[in-house]
């Protein structure tokens, strides 16, 4: 599988915007652009994925380049609620299998 | 949207003995599940994919004799930790797909289950 990386830790203000970036240079046509988030003590929640085009769902935004080499998770305005684990993860198609990397932590200040 | 549902939550158990984690699809079959492990302040590590049907495919490393795994049914995965150790004890997560296609998959992760081994 493709592998990915992202910064290991990121700070934010409450209620403003956050971008999340990762990089996936080895990514193959096939591969989704997956982005998962876990909070302490919890399983993963899934949070957005996306092929080639730019994805909006109620939770953020994904912006992926169009080489497909890199995207970005969008929070649009970060609560202390998002205070994650956030991961990058490519995925080929039929199958669920996920490898995780180290994700990016994300603190989220009042 | 689907859930994906873990049993027990936490379970704490003497060195030794053996213990079950339970794994279900609440609105969605899932002929694929999948174990992870995760220790803190770590990422989760896949231990092996849940086949309904058939024998789990265990990663490398990943004794499979220790860590038992029966996928009786479509909704349901287990995993047994045999003659559980200290070194055992961690956070454990199941996961199954979905649906797959051009949608992409979408995973559903169970909550969770913290196993102590005392």
């Amino acid at each position: 599988d493709a592998k990915t990386t992202q910064p290991n830790s990121m700070e934010s203000n409450e209620e403003e915007p956050v971008h999340l970036p990762c990089n996936h240079s080895t990514i193959s046509g096939t591969d989704y652009i997956h982005w998962y988030r876990q909070l302490p003590s919890q399983g993963p929640e899934y949070v957005i994925h996306g092929l080639t085009s730019n994805v909006n769902n109620r939770m953020a935004s994904l912006a992926i380049a169009e080489d497909r080499k890199s995207s970005t998770l969008i929070l649009h305005r970060a609560t202390l609620r998002d205070a994650a684990v956030y991961y990058c993860i490519l995925i080929g198609s039929n199958t669920g299998k996920l490898i995780f990397g180290q994700g990016t932590t994300l603190q989220v200040k009042p | 949207g689907a859930v994906v549902s873990q049993h027990p939550s936490r379970v704490i158990c003497k060195s030794g003995t053996s213990v079950k984690i339970e794994c279900r699809s609440l609105d969605f079959q899932a002929t694929t599940m999948f174990w992870y492990r995760q220790f803190p302040k770590q990422s989760l590590m896949l231990m092996a994919t849940s086949n309904e049907g058939s024998k789990a495919t265990y990663e490398q490393g990943v004794e499979k004799d220790k860590f038992l795994i029966n996928h009786a049914s479509l909704t349901l995965s287990t995993l047994t930790v045999t003659s559980a150790h200290p070194e055992d004890s961690s956070f454990y997560i199941c996961s199954a797909a979905g649906g797959f296609g051009d949608s992409g998959n979408t995973i559903y992760f169970g909550e969770g289950s913290w196993l102590t081994v005392v």
